[in-house]
């Protein structure tokens, strides 16, 4: 079975921190990605990186940014936390080719004070 | 022309029922249709997917019918059962990166 994991499962910050939230998949996939998922809102894709060192911004970049050193681990990075990122992140893996879905890890729940 | 927009919204079935959930997409290049479960405080996990060159697929309690000439697709969960209470979400997706997700459904099964 495809295992992504991610590092925290909660986090509590205040803001104005540097923020480090980490996932690790174990499936030799290509692609990661790094969503938020905020109540009727659904999933908002942050950052993906189809390989490492490659880093692509998704649909709401701004306040975050990524780093892929090894093709297992995928890092999202909030420069100076702020209230408004107050939420959950999910990270995902997949491999590239036709057919082939993502697949999450467990979420972490951040809040910024 | 990448959205894919999903109902109801929220759904509340008894148990033993059939709960429907229908999703409907844009783009013609999506070559993967998967339908996720998220439990509250948990991830996505998937449930079952559906390749477009396959009108109905079926994992137990779980079928998806897909009509691509009307770009839709839909989850079926007969025998509803109280433990299926979840979030549902749809998605399309095109050579393992361009992923587009539904908005969500929140089912309940009543007992």
């Amino acid at each position: 079975d495809v295992k992504v994991t991610q590092s925290s499962r909660y986090l509590v910050k205040r803001t104005g921190e540097k923020v480090f939230l980490e996932c690790v998949q174990d499936m030799d996939h290509e692609n990661m990605f790094w969503y938020r998922q905020d109540p009727g809102l659904g999933l908002r894709l942050i950052y993906f990186s189809y390989d490492v060192k490659m880093k692509e911004k998704g649909d709401i970049p701004e306040g975050y940014s990524v780093s892929r050193e090894k093709k297992e681990r995928f890092s999202l990075i909030l420069e100076s936390a702020s209230t408004n990122q107050t939420s959950m992140y999910l990270c995902a893996s997949s491999l590239l080719g036709t057919q082939e879905t993502q697949y999450f890890g467990p979420g972490t729940r951040l809040l910024v004070l | 022309q990448q959205q894919v927009k999903q109902s109801p919204q929220s759904l509340i079935v008894q148990k033993g029922g059939i709960s429907i959930i229908n999703c409907a997409y844009e783009n013609t290049a999506f070559d993967y249709f998967p339908w996720y479960q998220q439990f509250p405080g948990k991830g996505p996990a998937l449930l079952i997917a559906i390749r477009p060159d396959v009108s109905e697929k079926k994992e137990g309690r779980f079928t998806i019918s897909f009509n691509k000439s009307a770009k839709q697709f839909s989850l079926h969960i007969m025998d509803s059962q109280p433990g299926d209470s979840a979030t549902y979400f749809c998605a399309s997706t095109y050579y393992g990166q361009n992923f587009v997700f539904g908005p969500g459904t929140r089912l309940s099964v009543l007992p």
